[in-house]
This record gives C-alpha cells, sequence and structure tokens, in this order.
C-alpha cells in the first residue's frame, strides 16, 4: 500500500515550457487536492477533484490545469510556465467519510 | 474569507523545553481542525478536533480546541530534536452534503530544537 504518490520528484523547467505532474493514490480515495507551499504562506488549493471525471477550482487556479481521467490519478498541467510557479507541489486524498486528507511526497519545481 | 493564523511564525528551543504553538481562525462552516506536522517531505497527521474542551494526547503531544474563541494550541512537553519540523494547522470547512472538505491552512510555525 504505497498511499499517495507523485512524479517527478524535481523539476526545472525554462519560461514558456509545459509539463504535467502526476498524482496517483491507491486507497480508493473519492477526493483528490493539489497544493502549492511557498515560504511563509502554508498550503494553498490550487484544484480539487470529488470525483473521477470532475474538477473544480480552488484557491489560487489560474495558470493551472487539472484532469481525473481515472479515479486513483489526479494530473495538474502547467501550459505555460512563468517564474511564479516555482514552488512545491503537493497532492493530497481523501474517503468520503473521512476529514483527514494524506499527503504525497511533493514535487519541487523550478521554473527559470 | 476563510483565515487561519498561527502564532509564532518561528521558535527554537533547547531539549526538554515545552512549547506551545497557536492556531485561531475565522471561517464559515467549520467542521474540524488538523495539525499536521512536516519534516522534509508530506506533511504528516497528528491530531483531528472537533468538539471544544476535549484534549487529544499522543505521546509528549497534545492539543485542544475552543470553538467559542476560535482557536487551538498545540503542546509538546520535554521536546526532542526530532521534533524539529515545520507544523501546519488547518481547518476543514463544509456546506453540508456537498462539501468538498476543503482546507484552509494556516503558515506553519518552524520550530527547531536544539541539543
Amino acid at each position: 500500500n504505497a498511499g499517495v504518490t507523485q512524479t517527478p520528484k524535481f523539476r526545472v523547467l525554462k519560461t514558456g515550457q509545459s509539463m504535467t505532474l502526476l498524482c496517483a493514490q491507491d486507497m480508493n480515495h473519492e477526493y483528490m487536492y493539489w497544493y502549492r507551499q511557498d515560504p511563509g504562506m502554508g498550503l494553498r488549493l490550487i484544484h480539487y477533484s470529488v470525483g473521477e471525471g470532475t474538477t473544480a477550482k480552488g484557491e489560487v487556479p489560474d495558470g493551472y490545469n487539472v484532469s481525473r481521467l481515472k479515479k486513483q490519478n489526479f494530473l495538474l498541467g502547467l501550459e505555460s510556465a512563468a517564474p511564479s510557479q516555482t514552488s512545491v507541489y503537493f497532492c493530497a486524498s481523501r474517503g468520503t467519510a473521512q476529514e483527514t486528507q494524506y499527503f504525497g511526497p511533493g514535487t519541487r519545481l523550478l521554473v527559470l | 474569507e476563510d483565515k487561519v493564523v498561527q502564532s509564532p511564525l518561528s521558535l527554537v528551543v533547547h531539549e526538554g523545553d515545552t512549547v506551545t504553538l497557536n492556531c485561531s481562525y475565522e471561517v464559515t462552516n467549520f467542521r474540524s481542525l488538523l495539525w499536521y506536522k512536516q519534516e522534509k517531505k508530506a506533511p504528516t497527521f497528528l491530531f483531528m478536533l472537533t468538539s471544544s474542551g476535549i484534549e487529544k494526547k499522543s505521546g509528549r503531544l497534545s492539543s485542544i480546541l475552543d470553538k467559542k474563541e476560535l482557536f487551538s494550541i498545540l503542546n509538546i512537553t520535554a521536546t526532542q530534536t526530532g521534533d524539529s519540523a515545520i507544523y501546519l494547522c488547518a481547518v476543514v470547512v463544509g456546506a453540508g452534503g456537498t462539501s468538498y472538505g476543503k482546507l484552509t491552512f494556516g503558515q506553519g510555525t518552524i520550530l527547531t530544537v536544539h541539543p
């Protein structure tokens, strides 16, 4: 039981490049979330999903897109990376009857 | 707008000291408050608090919620170097059956415990 996994662990992009971050969970959780963590700002919600095929915007969605084609996977895309998107990205999931979210190990992204 | 504020933002202590971390919140549709510990990587769950005045304990860590005054504290007694981490407070908000269990996080408290 791996829990929540994220790939890649670290990536460097040039401004304007695109990339996709992958989150996978093996706990059969309905809800999945993408956060970014910046110094002094805690974790901020980017997008979330309440089930396969559904997504919604969180607190800071601009510049990101997401897809949830399979229940266990939640993808975060950056179409045209900007230096302001340099951050650590965390994926999380939870079950329907739970309040606690379980986090992946994070992806460190540097945009030059 | 939902808001969660933690204090202090950073704290440096020596092994054996006792620390108290604070979390205050202003949110609509409060459901519960969660504490997480974050070392190098993913935040790991510590406590969930839903009822006022009931202390949750795990070893040297304890936490309590005051729903009237809208705050929670996390206490760590006899601190050890392994307690060095960022401690995150998050409030779960909801809107009944359609809730998606959104977490609003505080900024975190960086705790450093010196030998």
